[in-house]
């Protein structure tokens, strides 16, 4: 069975750095074509995709946030963090993870985790 | 980028209703195009990858189709548990996008 979970603070101030972690279970990144990917979502609007790190450590932004993004992974501690550095108002919202899988045909994220909610203010 | 643009925003249907939703890529995406379902509170869940494929336990009267710009999902018979919002996203680029959502509500 296949699970995520992000966890990280709930509050942060403006300016601040945010780091959450995506732990998995049920996959590997010693698995050709694995990736974990990141996902935002402001309150009430639509999905952005912020970032993505496949199996071989190849590492993807938006462009629009690549500059305060950088994504991670700890193989044998079953990890992704993400870090967004200069948090504002604006990137209050909920966080996802979500594992895919690079195939001929395409990615997709076919599972992904609950979502954590993230406040930025002072 | 690749902008992803659905259409309508928001509908409004009955229970039965054949229901359509669009998507347009501003450049040709072949096939790479993923359909998700996300109702309030939870997270996105897969259903339609590669334009047409059907994902797992997904029923069928869920469908997709398209090839390069334009792209279709379709609901057969709208249920009650349908009443969500679809998102549209495509990987044909490694920079991922998706679509601004629509939003499905009970007519």
């Amino acid at each position: 069975q296949i699970t995520l979970k992000e966890s990280g603070p709930t509050l942060v101030k403006p300016t601040q750095t945010l780091t959450l972690t995506c732990t998995f279970s049920g996959f590997s990144f010693s698995t050709s074509g694995v990736g974990v990917a990141w996902i935002r979502q402001p309150p009430g609007k639509a999905l952005e995709w912020l970032a993505l790190i496949n199996w071989d450590d190849d590492k993807r932004y938006t462009p629009s946030l690549q500059s305060r993004l950088t994504i991670t992974k700890d193989t044998s501690k079953k990890q992704v963090v993400l870090t967004m550095t200069n948090m504002g108002p604006v990137d209050t919202g909920t966080y996802f993870c979500a594992r895919f899988d690079v195939l001929p045909s395409g990615s997709y994220c076919d599972h992904w985790g609950q979502g954590t909610l993230v406040t930025v203010s002072s | 980028d690749i902008q992803m643009t659905q259409s309508p925003s928001s509908l409004s249907a009955s229970v039965g209703d054949r229901v359509t939703i669009t998507c347009r890529a501003s450049q040709t995406i072949n096939s790479y195009l993923n359909w998700y379902q996300q109702r309030p509170g939870r997270a996105p869940k897969l259903l339609i990858y590669a334009a047409s494929s059907l994902h797992i336990e997904v029923p069928s009267r869920f469908s997709g189709s398209g090839y390069g710009t334009d792209f279709t999902l379709t609901i057969s018979s709208l249920q009650p548990e349908d009443f969500a919002t679809y998102y549209c996203q495509q990987t044909y680029s490694t920079l991922w996008t998706f679509g601004q959502g629509t939003r499905v509500e009970i007519k």
